[in-house]
């Protein structure tokens, strides 16, 4: 199994730009969860799906950020316009398992950089 | 949901056993106590999960008073590549509790 796979790697854009950033969850988990990483904050969990319908986005900073999941083996992570502050590494997970209690499979995030 | 504190840093050697410590004096009947292990550069790893006494696999064991308002969490036998950031979280598997990561255990394995 490639595990859960997060595309791009590294981003850098200038403020104000559109990012996108993608996830593949691994194959059969029902539960997949976008993750923010900043020093100042530590791991913050943004958003949780559940067989591809948003169940709690309570952690999704403002409107500029949205995530779509159209279905079981898709996501993405989108936000505009960007700003300096929101250069974070973000991380995607999945789990077969409902909740975010449950273990949690990670993948290796996305560094984004906005100048 | 109940609040977790553990220490920000930790030094140990290799060939030592680490012992990192996570109070969570608030914790609930059902909630369970989950530890992840963090390398740098990389995304969180499950390590165990336990609910209460003692759980043990083939990474770690977890010890849970009969009180659970701590827990430990116990790794033999160090080396260096066991350095990166463990973090213990609280929560309720059923009621589908969002469970909060924190900064975490820094340690430091020296050789």
């Amino acid at each position: 199994d490639a595990g859960v796979i997060q595309s791009p790697r590294h981003e850098v854009t200038e403020m104000g730009q559109e990012v996108t950033l993608r996830c593949k969850p691994i194959s059969g988990h029902n539960s997949l969860f976008w993750y923010r990483q900043t020093m100042m904050r530590g791991l913050e969990l943004l958003i949780y799906f559940n067989n591809n319908v948003p169940i709690d986005d309570s952690g999704m900073p403002e409107d500029r950020f949205s995530a779509k999941m159209p279905n079981a083996s898709f996501s993405t992570l989108k936000i505009q316009p960007s700003e300096p502050r929101d250069s974070a590494v973000y991380f995607c997970a999945s789990s077969p398992w409902t909740g975010t209690v449950n273990e949690q499979y990670f993948g290796p995030g996305t560094r984004l950089t906005v100048t | 949901l109940a609040k977790t504190t553990q220490p920000i840093s930790m030094d140990s050697y290799e060939g030592q056993e680490v012992n990192i410590t996570c109070s969570h004096n608030n914790i609930a009947t059902n909630d369970y106590i989950t530890w992840y292990q963090q390398f740098p550069s990389q995304g969180p790893r499950f390590i165990i999960q336990g609910y209460k006494t003692k759980v043990t696999n083939e990474v770690a064991s977890l010890f849970i008073p009969a009180d659970r308002k701590s827990s430990t969490l116990s790794l033999p036998r160090v080396s260096l590549s066991d350095t990166a950031v463990y973090y213990c979280l609280v929560g309720d598997r059923d009621r589908d509790d969002k469970i909060i990561f924190g900064k975490g255990t820094r340690l430091h394995i020296l050789p």
